[in-house]
């Protein structure tokens, strides 16, 4: 057990509909970091929030965005859904801001698009 | 593009023996590398890093190496065990960048 936590495990829904998938990190951590891993593909890095800022930003598309809340806690919402982004998504965390950390990833959300 | 490949989309070793898992990538702006493991279900799990600075990196059983001039880095397994048994990832970045690219997993099994 990593100590991050991702709700919901699996969820399903139609395309057009916007989703929120939402993360808490370990304790003390101030860093979350989403993931996209579709069939066949590696994780794809989507973006980096450090202690309610965004620090880094990777292949996320427009229709997607992410916050971090002040309880550190973040959520990425998906909007406009196609099939294509039916995927796992993976958050993780670290204490520090760096790339170069080292992240603990959650379960991840594994998203059906349908 | 792929700027970290993982060629190997699978690798099947007897254990006790070595287990090399390799990664190529093709930025040389890149000076620090990991690398991941995933059992099914589960998500990855931090195995080992490497700076630019070194060529070598040990941790227990888990030896990464790497080679700045090929711009390849390997993950050596000695001795593999079952439960080594998963997917890894590399993944590459730096400390002065936004850019964290992983490769696509190699997937490791491991029979007696």
């Amino acid at each position: 057990d990593s100590g991050v936590t991702q709700t919901p495990k699996h969820l399903i829904t139609a395309t057009g509909q916007r989703v929120t998938l939402r993360c808490s990190p370990r304790s003390g951590d101030l860093s979350v970091y989403w993931y996209q891993q579709s069939l066949d593909q590696g994780l794809q890095f989507l973006i980096q929030y450090y202690n309610g800022e965004e620090r880094a930003k990777g292949n996320i598309l427009e229709r997607f965005s992410a916050q971090q809340f002040p309880d550190l806690h973040s959520e990425l919402n998906l909007s406009s859904l196609e099939l294509g982004d039916s995927a796992l998504y993976f958050c993780a965390s670290s204490p520090g801001e760096g790339l170069t950390d080292t992240q603990y990833f959650g379960p991840g959300t594994r998203l059906t698009v349908l | 593009d792929q700027q970290v490949k993982q060629n190997s989309p699978s690798l099947s070793v007897q254990e006790g023996r070595i287990s090399i898992l390799n990664c190529d990538y093709t930025n040389s702006m890149f000076d620090y590398f990991l690398w991941y493991k995933k059992y099914p279900a589960e998500g990855p799990t931090f195995l080992i890093s490497i700076s630019s600075i070194k060529d070598k990196n040990e941790d227990g059983r888990f030896t990464v190496f790497l080679n700045k001039s090929a711009k390849h880095l390997s993950l050596h397994i000695v001795p593999s065990q079952p439960g080594d048994s998963a997917v890894y990832f590399c993944a590459t970045t730096s400390y002065n960048t936004d850019k964290l690219i992983f490769g696509t997993g190699t997937r490791l099994q491991v029979f007696p």
